[in-house]
């Protein structure tokens, strides 16, 4: 099956840095690569994605990038704020199950924005 | 609606009794999971139902019985369960159309087994 590797397990930036997060797979087949946000207490909420045919996906300070050919995958957020405090976790699919997506996920990244 | 839902919030129970987990979406996703998740840890697949059927169980032991009523609904029946099944058990769903689809997730439900 898939397997998913994330580092760092921590992260510690200061206010406007920059942050990134690192993920490899396994599966040369998958093809979904969702980044999820978890703070304290909450559920998981998918932040940004990106598909097999793109390289990279921007959304305002969170951006992704994807190289198919090494397997690997990051997650970027500039001029962090205290706000994106939380755990990011990184997923990549299996191949189709029938109708249903079979997520894989990474082991977590804490990050830490420091003011 | 763009939500998946789940009661209760929170749930202590002895070993020996039964209870049930609820989650509901109402986006006409035909995908729905159940997740596990520990302390610090990612979550956990247990479960996949796709269009009310089974289709993915991650051998979960028989103590955990899913159940899928109608497309919006969403049951995880427990029977007979051990300290250590203590955790967050989040629910999730998705359209159900095929691969790289995103998962939505409720808010979980925190059990606690005494």
């Amino acid at each position: 099956g898939e397997n998913v590797e994330q580092h760092p397990s921590t992260l510690s930036v200061q206010e406007g840095d920059s942050a990134v997060i690192k993920c490899t797979y396994s599966d040369s087949a998958s093809n979904y690569f969702p980044w999820y946000k978890q703070e304290l207490g909450k559920r998981p909420q998918l932040i940004i994605d990106i598909r097999s045919n793109v390289g990279e996906k921007k959304d305002q300070r969170i951006a992704v990038t994807l190289n198919k050919t090494a397997k690997h995958f990051s997650l970027h957020i500039t001029e962090t704020q205290p706000e994106d405090s939380a755990v990011y976790f990184c997923a990549a699919t299996e191949l189709n199950t029938g109708t249903a997506s079979k997520l894989t996920f990474g082991t977590g990244t804490r990050l830490q924005v420091t003011l | 609606d763009t939500e998946v839902t789940q009661t209760p919030k929170h749930l202590v129970m002895g070993m020996t009794n039964k209870k049930s987990l609820k989650c509901e979406q109402h986006m006409g996703h035909r995908a729905m999971y159940w997740y596990k998740q520990k302390a610090k840890k990612p979550p956990e697949l247990m479960f996949v139902y796709s269009y009310e059927k089974l289709s993915i169980n991650e051998s979960v032991p028989s103590r955990f019985s899913p159940e899928c009523p109608n497309s919006s609904l969403l049951n995880l029946h427990l029977h007979a369960l051990q300290p250590e099944d203590s955790a967050l058990y989040l629910c999730a769903s998705s359209r159900g159309t095929g691969g790289r689809e995103t998962q939505y997730f409720g808010p979980g439900t925190r059990l606690l087994v005494l």
